[in-house]
C-alpha cells in the first residue's frame, strides 16, 4: 500500500470548518483514500473513503486532487468532540481474497486535531 | 445497537502469567481482526480471521494466538506476556476484507 504524509498536528476552532490534509503521492490507480479518527481511548472509527470523486456523507467531506497525490478531510462544523487524532490510510480495491496481508488498514502516525472552545 | 464488544476493558496480569482477552460482535462480519496499539502509537495488525480462515502477519510473535470458535467471538491468547507486551488491544470486524472497519473500544494491558 502507498504511503502517506501527515502534519502531526492542527488545531481548529470550536463551529469552524477542520481541513485536514493527506498526502499520498505515490497512490496507485486501484488504492483507495480511506480516513479513520481515534478519540482517546477508543477504537479508530471510519470516517469515509473515496477513490478519485469527491465524498460527503453525515460527517464529513473528502476532496481528492484530480491528480490523485492528496486529498482533505472536511469537517465542516468542528466540534469538541471531534478532537482526535486522524489517519489518512491508502489501501488497494478489493479484487479477491489472498490470505495475510490482504487489504488490512495500515496507520500512519495521523494528525492529531485539537478543536479550542 | 449492532456494535463490537470487548472484554474486559482493562486487564492485569502478571509477567508470564497466560491471558486472554475476549471479543464478541453482533454485526455477523466475516472477518475479524485484532491489533496492537501501544502508547502513542497507531495501531498495527497482528492476525486477522476471513470465516474460520485464520491469517497471521508475518511480524507478529508467536506469543500471540488467536480463536474464533464462531462467528461472533474471537479470542486473543498471549501465552507468555512480557512486559513489552503492555498495550491496548483492538479488535475490528468488518463484512469483507477491504471492507470499512468497526472497532470496539479496546482491552488496555498491563503487565506487572
Amino acid at each position: 500500500d502507498a504511503k502517506t504524509t501527515q502534519p502531526p498536528s492542527m488545531d481548529c476552532a470550536e463551529g469552524r470548518a477542520a481541513n485536514l490534509p493527506c498526502n499520498h503521492s505515490t497512490i496507485s490507480g486501484n488504492e483507495y483514500v480511506y480516513w479513520y479518527r481515534q478519540i482517546h481511548s477508543q477504537g479508530p472509527q471510519y470516517i469515509i473513503h473515496g477513490l478519485k470523486n469527491n465524498e460527503t456523507n453525515e460527517m464529513a467531506s473528502l476532496i481528492i486532487t484530480e491528480d490523485r497525490k492528496s486529498s482533505t478531510l472536511i469537517l465542516p462544523h468542528a466540534t469538541l468532540r471531534d478532537t482526535a487524532v486522524y489517519y489518512c490510510i491508502v489501501r488497494v480495491a478489493f479484487t479477491g481474497y489472498s490470505g495475510a496481508g490482504s487489504y488490512q488498514l495500515t496507520f500512519g502516525k495521523g494528525t492529531k486535531l485539537s478543536v479550542i472552545p | 445497537d449492532a456494535m463490537v464488544i470487548q472484554n474486559p476493558r482493562y486487564q492485569v496480569t502478571q509477567f508470564g502469567k497466560p491471558v486472554t482477552l475476549s471479543c464478541s460482535q453482533t454485526l455477523n462480519h466475516n472477518v475479524m481482526y485484532w491489533y496492537q496499539q501501544k502508547s502513542s502509537q497507531a495501531p498495527k495488525l497482528l492476525f486477522h480471521y476471513y470465516d474460520k480462515d485464520f491469517n497471521n502477519e508475518a511480524d507478529t510473535p508467536d506469543n500471540f494466538q488467536s480463536r474464533r470458535p464462531n462467528t461472533s467471538f474471537c479470542f486473543l491468547d498471549i501465552r507468555s506476556p512480557g512486559l513489552g507486551d503492555a498495550a491496548m488491544y483492538l479488535c475490528a470486524t468488518s463484512l469483507r476484507p477491504g471492507g470499512e472497519q468497526f472497532f470496539g473500544p479496546g482491552t488496555r494491558l498491563t503487565v506487572l
